[in-house]
């Protein structure tokens, strides 16, 4: 069975410093990763995922992630943060199988400071 | 706007009572995605149906039961409903039951008093 754990409920970081929110899965076959935004009184908004494409991958917003096997994580980095940067994240895997499903983790809290 | 509509977008209902939550996906999606969204429990997959076929169970508890209707549009029952409900539930919708993106609605927050 699939699993993902996300580092580090509550992240703060100034803004123009760099955002790393930290993910790592657990998979017995090669998984689909994915981050998901979600800001207050909003539903979930996919910022990139992983397809078994190239292993960098760059969403929006100047979101990207890189998929590293060997340590079975796909932390989600942004050069300069934001204000509007500040939301909860949300990363996901899934695999593909007659019984898929989304597994989330816990979410990572972003909060920007001025 | 992800082009998916929950209704309604609050609802406020009393221990015991029975609540129906309606899902419209996006045009064109056949794959509908029920999620509870709570402070404690954080984002549970409760149930996924494809073409109006159940696909997937998450923790969905007995007292909630799904379907997904010919028009694709979906609703999810929950009844005998306890305080520890109270959350908010999403739907999301995708054009196949694989690893596409999952396009979330807004969301319908549900208060159990």
């Amino acid at each position: 069975a699939q699993s993902v754990t996300q580092l580090g409920s509550h992240v703060s970081v100034s803004e123009g410093a760099l955002v790393l929110l930290r993910c790592n899965y657990s998979s017995s076959v090669p998984p689909y990763l994915f981050w998901y935004v979600q800001y207050p009184n909003q539903g979930l908004q996919l910022l990139l995922k992983y397809t078994s494409a190239a292993t960098l991958v760059k969403g929006i917003n100047g979101f990207e992630a890189e998929f590293k096997k060997s340590e079975t994580s796909f932390h989600l980095t942004k050069p300069s943060a934001h204000m509007s940067d500040a939301a909860e994240y949300f990363c996901a895997v899934s695999v593909p199988s007659g019984t898929y499903k989304y597994i989330f983790g816990t979410g990572t809290r972003l909060k920007v400071l001025a | 706007d992800s082009g998916v509509t929950q209704t309604p977008k609050h609802l406020i209902t009393a221990t015991g009572q029975r609540v129906t939550l309606r899902c419209s996906p996006r045009s064109g999606d056949l794959s509908v995605y029920w999620y509870q969204q709570s402070l404690d429990q954080g984002l549970q997959f409760l149930i996924h149906y494809y073409n109006g076929e159940e696909r997937a169970k998450g923790n969905i508890l007995e007292r909630f039961s799904a379907q997904q209707f010919p028009d694709l549009h979906s609703e999810l029952n929950l009844s005998s409903l306890e305080l520890g409900d109270s959350a908010l539930y999403f739907c999301a919708s995708s054009v196949r039951p694989s690893t596409d993106t999952q396009y979330f609605g807004p969301g319908t927050r549900l208060t159990v008093l």
